[in-house]
This record gives structure tokens, sequence and C-alpha cells, in this order.
């Protein structure tokens, strides 16, 4: 059971370049989400979608998107990076449940430079 | 919508004794979740504990445990019997139970002396 799997785990780019950042979850989650950390802060969260076809802003969605074909599904794209989206990005994803304590799990983050 | 504070950027405590990490949080929801993590330098997000604001007994995972001031908009963590794997950066954050995601306060970095 490999939970909240992130790719790539670390990547630069130069400012104007386009990429996406992947996720997979295998727990059939509804509940998926992505947060960005900036360095000395907290996580903020960016976008998140509540099933397959759903997907909705979060505090920080100015230059990302997101789709979710899938359950499994919820790929970040970067359309034209800029040096203030250098960051550590993070997926996570929550069970079916609107209204519960269950955690949200995370993956391991993906570190992105902007030059 | 949430907020969450976290006001000591760093603690640092011997190793062996007992440590409490501050939080305050506002909220306009009537039940929420408050959350506990750890983030280590390999910058996994490690749930420590967690709390329903409807319950009124405080949480307690072990060597971890809160204090759950539900009027003073307080919840702390206290970690007991400090080990060297707990140094971390530690971070409190809030749901109010919908759709979004959790509300991160800027985080504490505990530091423990051997």
């Amino acid at each position: 059971n490999a939970g909240v799997t992130q790719t790539p785990k670390f990547r630069i780019l130069k400012i104007g370049q386009s990429m996406t950042l992947q996720c997979t979850q295998d727990m059939n989650h509804n509940y998926m989400y992505w947060y960005r950390q900036d360095p000395g802060m907290g996580l903020k969260l960016i976008y998140y979608s509540v099933g397959a076809g759903i997907t909705d802003k979060g505090e920080v969605p100015n230059g990302y998107n997101v789709s979710r074909s899938t359950t499994e599904d919820f790929p970040l794209r970067l359309e034209l990076a800029a040096p203030s989206q250098t960051s550590v990005y993070f997926c996570a994803s929550r069970g079916t449940k609107p209204y519960s304590n269950q955690p949200q799990h995370f993956g391991d983050g993906t570190r992105l430079s902007i030059l | 919508a949430q907020t969450v504070t976290q006001s000591q950027p760093e603690m640092s405590v011997q190793e062996a004794e007992t440590v409490t990490l501050s939080c305050t949080y506002d909220t306009s929801e009537s039940d929420y979740y408050l959350f506990w993590y750890k983030q280590p330098p390999s910058r996994q997000m490690i749930l420590v504990i967690r709390q329903e604001a409807y319950k009124q007994q405080n949480a307690t995972e072990n060597r971890f445990s809160v204090n759950f001031q539900k009027a003073a908009k307080s919840f702390s963590l206290k970690i007991s019997d400090s080990q060297l794997g707990d140094a971390a950066m530690y971070f409190c954050a809030a749901w109010g139970g919908g759709a979004d995601g959790l509300t991160f306060g800027k985080g504490t970095h505990l530091i423990i002396q051997p």
C-alpha cells in the first residue's frame, strides 16, 4: 500500500516553462488536496477536489491549474513558471466522509525551484 | 474559514524532559477539528495527534497529549519524556470539517538537547 505518491521529488525550472506535478493515491479516497510550503511557513492550500471531475480553489490558486479525471490522480499544472512559485509542494488525500476526524495523508513532497 | 497562530518559532528542551508547544486558533465553524503534525528534516508530514472540538476530553497518544481550551481557542501540545527523534518542525492545523483543506500555523522548530 503506497499511500500518496508524488513525482518528481525535485525539479528545477526556468522562468516561463511549464510542468505538471503528479499525484496519485491508492486508498480510494474521494478528497485530494494540493498545498505549497514556502520557507519558514506552514502549508497553504492551492486547490482541492471532492471527487473525479470536481475541483475548487483554495487560498493561493493563482498560477496553477488542476484536473481530476480519475479517483486516483490529481495532477497540478504550472503554465508559466515564476520565481514566486519556488516552493515545496505537497499532495494529500482524505477518505470518504465529509465530516469526520479522518486525517489527511500526505505525499513526500516535490521541491520545485524556478530560476 | 480558520486562522492558526503558533507564537513560538523555536523551542529547545533537554532530552527526557517535557515541553509544551503553543497554538491558538480562530474559526467561525461550530464543529471543527484540530491537529498537530510533525515534519522532520525528511519533510514528511506525520500526524501526531488530533482533537474533535465537540469532545471535552483532551486527546492523548502515548507521550503526546493536548491541552484543548475551547473557550480560549487554545490547543497546545505537550511532549513528555522528550526523545532525540522528536526533533522536528511541529505544525498546528485546523479544519472546519467540510470539503476544503487544513489551515496551518507557521510552525515551531523543536530542538532536543542531548
